[in-house]
């Protein structure tokens, strides 16, 4: 079975500083790792995956994640914070063994607040 | 600019009510996903269809919820009887289907039954 745990309710930073929204998983195979983003009375936003390849993923809005397959995190990060970043983030990951799609898996999510 | 349709945005309705919530997929995807946001539960899946057929709807109370599809440009999700405890926001997703690829969200239909 696969989960995702998001361990931070809530991450303030402040503006120009570095982000980092954590994100831990577990799967029994292969791994699919999403990201979004929620800003207030929106749906979910795509930012990132990581599928394959490269491991350092680059997104939406600057943002950029590192997987590492002896480790499980997929953090979430940012070199430099802007207050418009501020939103619910999730974390989610697909898992499966034929090539036509399971269900996402969504972490807890983490809201985001950057300070100015 | 392709995007996820979902109507009602809102839906105030008294317990005991049908309600019916429309969900319009971007064209040419052949996944849905219908879930559900609260504040206590985070985002639980409540169905899954792919080419219209329903894959898994085993997070979705089967006594008063249900999804359909009656075509590939439509998704319902219908609640009858509603009761206080089905307020959230719904969500539709839609997506190709591949495992590699991303999910769609809509704006959501936030539902309060009093």
């Amino acid at each position: 079975a696969q989960s995702v745990a998001q361990p931070e309710d809530q991450v303030n930073v402040a503006e120009g500083n570095p982000l980092t929204v954590k994100c831990t998983y577990s799967v029994s195979g292969n791994p699919y790792l999403f990201w979004y983003v929620q800003y207030p009375n929106r749906g979910l936003q795509f930012l990132l995956k990581y599928i394959t390849g490269d491991n350092l993923v680059k997104g939406s809005y600057g943002f950029e994640a590192e997987f590492n397959k002896s480790q499980t995190p997929f953090h979430l990060k940012k070199p430099s914070a802007l207050v418009s970043d501020s939103a619910l983030y999730f974390c989610a990951v697909r898992e499966g063994s034929d090539n036509y799609g399971q269900n996402f898996v969504f972490g807890p999510g983490t809201r985001l607040s950057v300070l100015p | 600019d392709a995007r996820v349709t979902q109507t009602p945005r809102h839906k105030v309705t008294e317990m005991g009510q049908e309600v019916t919530m429309r969900c319009q997929p971007i064209l040419g995807h052949n996944t849905v996903f219908w879930y559900r946001q609260t504040m206590m539960q985070g985002l639980e899946l409540l169905a899954y269809f792919r080419n219209r057929a329903p894959l898994d709807d085993s997070g979705m109370p089967k006594d008063r919820f249900s999804a359909e599809m009656p075509d590939a440009t439509l998704a319902t999700l219908k609640i009858q009887p509603s009761e206080p405890r089905d307020s959230a926001v719904y969500f539709c997703a839609s997506g190709t289907g591949h495992m590699n690829t991303e999910a769609f969200f809509g704006q959501g239909t936030r539902l309060t039954v009093v």
